[in-house]
């Protein structure tokens, strides 16, 4: 089975442009879970999308987003870009049905902006 | 809120020894999970062991165990017969064990950068 998959893996933008994200989760997993990762630090936590509803949010500007289809892949948007969203964003993915198990990560996608 | 510190920013062990990874944490909850993620230049956040906080056993999976004091909020990791493909980057993570349903949210310390010296 394919693991957690995301899109662009490295992607360029200038400020104030705007950027979208994508990830697909495990093959019946249901919870969809962002995260960001600036170099040198440990991941912040961002969303967390489970049956398509926001379960969690972090400490972001409103200038995030995200949503969740009904095939259970994610979307992340980020607004007017600043020098400081220059990171990798992670997602991961689980079953979503209580803790019993582990989050699954992909590999991210590093987001520069110049 | 929760936070978690670790203190040692890197970390370098001879192949085939043995190195602990050390991670503190604080909350107010009494009920909560801990792990310990690999960051390998892959990039991929790998699981490496978990422990729940309300199980006294120290969690091992194979030459990784933990060493969790409760009281003192302290969770550190052992690697022992280390090799090289266990150079990366290490995370310790808290999640709430609330029964929040759909709450999974991960709580991440800084993370150390561990050396395998062939």
């Amino acid at each position: 089975d394919a693991g957690v998959t995301q899109s662009p893996t490295h992607l360029i933008k200038t400020r104030g442009q705007h950027v979208t994200l994508r990830c697909s989760p495990i093959s019946g997993h249901k919870s969809v879970s962002w995260y960001q990762q600036v170099l040198g630090q440990g991941p912040q936590f961002i969303f967390q999308y489970y049956e398509k509803e926001e379960r969690g949010r972090g400490n972001f500007p409103d200038r995030f987003s995200a949503r969740q289809f009904p095939n259970y892949s994610s979307e992340l948007n980020v607004n007017a870009l600043l020098l400081g969203d220059s990171a990798l964003y992670l997602c991961a993915s689980s079953q979503g049905t209580g803790f019993t198990g582990e989050l699954f990560f992909g590999e991210g996608s590093r987001l520069t902006v110049l | 809120a929760q936070t978690v510190t670790q203190s040692q920013p890197e970390m370098s062990v001879q192949e085939a020894e043995t190195v602990t990874l050390s991670c503190t944490y604080d909350t107010s909850e009494s009920d909560y999970y801990l792990f310990w993620y690999k960051q390998p230049p892959s990039r991929q956040m790998i699981l490496v062991i978990r422990q729940e906080a309300y199980k006294q056993q120290n969690a091992t999976e194979n030459r990784f165990s933990v060493n969790f004091q409760k009281a003192a909020k302290s969770f550190s990791l052992k690697i022992s017969d280390s090799q090289l493909g266990d150079a990366a980057m290490y995370f310790c993570a808290y999640r709430s064990a609330r029964m929040d349903f759909g709450n999974e949210k991960l709580t991440f310390g800084t993370g150390t950068r561990l050396t395998i010296i062939p």
